[in-house]
């Protein structure tokens, strides 16, 4: 069975610096990763997802991840976090048997100081 | 296009009673998908209906839960009685095809269930 992992509940970072969120998966096979967030009081949005080819992968709102293959991790990243990035992020693979089904991590949660 | 519709946003229940939430999906997707995020956990899976059919409920609790989606469009979630445990954030997904990688997921704001 595939898993993700998030390894800190919550991020903090200063306005203007760079973010990461970490993610890391257990797939066997080709994995399909999702990062998805939720701003309070606001739905799940996606943000990017990697399925083939480059893995540097660009998203909404200026957010990217890469998908290492070698270290099993996609990372969020930003080169410049903004207070409106505060939310809480959640990574995702898409399972290889039921491929309509998504298994999440557990959310980490960022904070962007002003 | 309108959004994925979840009502209510917030419900506050007693043990022991029942509540029922519903979602809308985007016009024209066949996929509906329920999924819960229990107080601090993962986002877990419940089930995956195609039109007015479940293809999977492997998710499902138990059988306080109940879905159903009339006629292919709206679905409901039942929990009667509630528990305890069933507290956390119901999320309703749709999508038009049913590999969500290539057709993509539009997810609903969530139902914030408290059972006291």
């Amino acid at each position: 069975a595939q898993s993700v992992a998030q390894p800190e509940d919550q991020v903090n970072v200063a306005e203007g610096n760079p973010l990461t969120v970490k993610c890391t998966y257990s797939v066997s096979g080709n994995p399909y990763l999702f990062w998805y967030v939720q701003y309070p009081n606001r739905g799940l949005q996606f943000l990017l997802k990697y399925i083939t080819g480059d893995n540097l992968v660009k998203g909404s709102y200026g957010f990217e991840a890469e998908f290492n293959k070698s270290q099993t991790s996609f990372h969020l990243k930003k080169p410049s976090a903004l207070v409106s990035d505060s939310a809480l992020y959640f990574c995702a693979v898409r399972d290889l048997v039921k491929s309509y089904q998504l298994t999440f991590g557990k959310g980490t949660k960022l904070s962007v100081i002003p | 296009e309108a959004g994925v519709t979840q009502f209510p946003s917030h419900s506050v229940i007693e043990k022991g009673q029942t509540v029922t939430l519903r979602c809308d999906p985007i016009s024209g997707h066949d996929n509906l998908y329920w999924y819960r995020r229990v107080m601090g956990k993962e986002i877990k899976f419940l089930l995956h209906f195609v039109k007015e059919s479940k293809q999977d409920e492997s998710g499902m609790p138990n059988n306080r839960f109940l879905a159903e989606r009339t006629g292919g469009t709206y679905s409901t979630l039942k929990v009667q009685p509630a528990e305890l445990e069933d507290s956390g954030v119901y999320f309703c997904a749709s999508s038009r095809g049913g590999r969500g990688e290539n057709y993509g997921y539009t997810f609903g704001s969530g139902t914030r269930l408290t059972v006291v």
